[in-house]
């Protein structure tokens, strides 16, 4: 399944870098989603767009910003992370936002904060 | 909170059909169930989704209660590569007016595979 790719698969980083997360889908779908999962607890929603435009930032603190600069990418840009901020961040795609139809997840990008 | 509740874990021998419930007593009318599954180092891979009708597709099958609320996921044979943990999954609604819906993951079933 190659529908969505997250680059890199891995990254470590310290708390005062700057770095980026990045998602791409293959799939034509209108929505894209970033997802948190830290060990082991649920996936959390983080951010939701749709068309290009953000419709839920679900109380993410600001040193993580998305960006969703057309519908086949989406990036979650990262300043001052806290050590609490190391998980695995997953990305996802539908065909719009109503949740009648799958979600297409990427492998996700494991982060690791010093 | 997730919409759903299933068993923490399962165990299942190689070669021999697998169920896993799911209890969604506060399912809406117009909400589909969804199953997800999670191998260890992967990101969620969809298996299965269904509103009413019981549904199969080549990865499983979905039994839905009458009353739809619990559903069944079944594993015809399951092999070592069917060790994940399993998600069911309602979609909520979004309190925005974007008409947005989300998945509310919960802990899933850990099912274990026996050789």
């Amino acid at each position: 399944e190659t529908g969505v790719t997250q680059t890199p698969r891995h990254l470590v980083m310290g708390m005062t870098n700057k770095k980026s997360l990045k998602c791409e889908q293959h799939l034509g779908h209108n929505a894209m989603y970033w997802y948190k999962q830290s060990a082991k607890k649920p996936l959390e929603l983080m951010f939701v767009y749709s068309l290009e435009e953000r419709v839920e930032n679900n109380s993410v603190p600001s040193r993580f910003s998305p960006e969703c600069p057309n519908s086949s990418h989406l990036f979650l840009h990262l300043h001052t992370l806290q050590p609490e901020d190391s998980a695995l961040y997953l990305c996802a795609s539908s065909q719009d936002i109503r949740g009648d139809q799958p979600q297409h997840f990427g492998d996700g990008t494991r982060l690791s904060i010093l | 909170d997730a919409k759903t509740t299933q068993p923490n874990s399962m165990e299942s021998n190689e070669e021999e059909p697998v169920h896993l419930p799911c209890n969604h007593s506060t399912i809406s009318g117009t909400d589909y169930i969804h199953w997800y599954r999670q191998l260890p180092s992967q990101g969620p891979e969809y298996v299965i989704h269904g509103l009413t009708s019981n549904v199969n597709n080549r990865m499983a099958s979905l039994a839905i209660a009458e009353d739809r609320k619990s559903s069944t996921l079944i594993l015809h044979r399951a092999t070592l590569r069917d060790a994940a943990v399993y998600y069911c999954i309602l979609r909520d609604r979004v309190i925005s007016t974007s008409g947005t819906y989300k998945y509310i993951f919960g802990t899933g079933t850990r099912l274990k595979v026996l050789a």
